[in-house]
């Protein structure tokens, strides 16, 4: 079955410190690839997308995430974490034609003073 | 461009009682509709893909009978959870995606937040 796997349910930075958070996929097809922000009771608001043009992506918020193919993943990163990126983060794809978004676990962003 | 509300935002309920909710998008059309559940602390579970004029295909293990879905034009789609029980209370979601398609994105309304007493 096609899944996608956010490694780490929380990750803490400092700020100023380098955000990374992990999304791998299972797909033998091309995806199309995305990352989502939620913040507290809040609906999803979309960081970034991967749609088979550049395989380095930049987002807004000054996120950025890199497509590799051969290793099957789509990480999240920012150089330097804001404690307003204090948030849920979820990674999703869509694998085949009938638009549905296949959703990591989530990985919630805890950003230390 | 490309917005999505939902209505209400909040609204709690007796146990029994029916309630819907509005999905809207604002600025184009959409044939196609999502509705998501999020418990807390977790992700997004897709309920059912609504599509304008044709039935929702629901995903196993929603009942069909208490999530009425209706996409009655292209720009917008009502859920309706009828005879609410408070194991219905959660987050609902849902998104839409432009008749264009453009990228298979999907625009996200800002959620519905459903409590039954």
């Amino acid at each position: 079955a096609q899944s996608v796997t956010q490694l780490g349910s929380h990750v803490s930075v400092s700020e100023g410190a380098l955000v990374l958070l992990r999304c791998n996929y299972s797909s033998s097809v091309p995806p199309y690839l995305f990352w989502y922000v939620q913040y507290p009771n809040q609906g999803l608001q979309l960081l970034l997308k991967y749609t088979s043009a550049a395989t380095l992506v930049k987002g807004i918020n000054g996120f950025e995430a890199e497509f590799k193919k051969s290793e099957t993943s789509f990480h999240l990163t920012k150089p330097s974490a804001h404690m307003s990126d204090a948030a849920e983060y979820f990674c999703a794809v869509i694998m085949d034609s009938n638009y549905q978004l296949i959703w990591g676990a989530g990985t919630k962003l805890i950003i230390k003073p | 461009g490309a917005v999505v509300s939902q209505h209400p935002s909040r609204v709690i309920c007796k146990s029994g009682t029916s309630v819907k909710i509005e999905c809207r998008s604002l600025d184009f059309q959409a044939t196609t509709m999502f509705w998501y559940r999020q418990f807390p602390k977790q992700s997004l579970m897709l309920m059912a893909t609504s599509n304008e004029g044709s039935k929702a295909t629901y995903e196993q293990g929603v009942e069909k009978d208490k999530f009425l879905i209706n996409h009655a034009s292209l720009t917008l789609s009502t859920l309706t959870v009828t005879s609410a029980h408070p194991e219905d209370s959660s987050f609902y979601i849902c998104s839409a995606l432009s008749t264009s398609g453009v990228d298979n994105e999907q625009f996200f309304g800002p959620g519905t937040r459903l409590t039954v007493l």
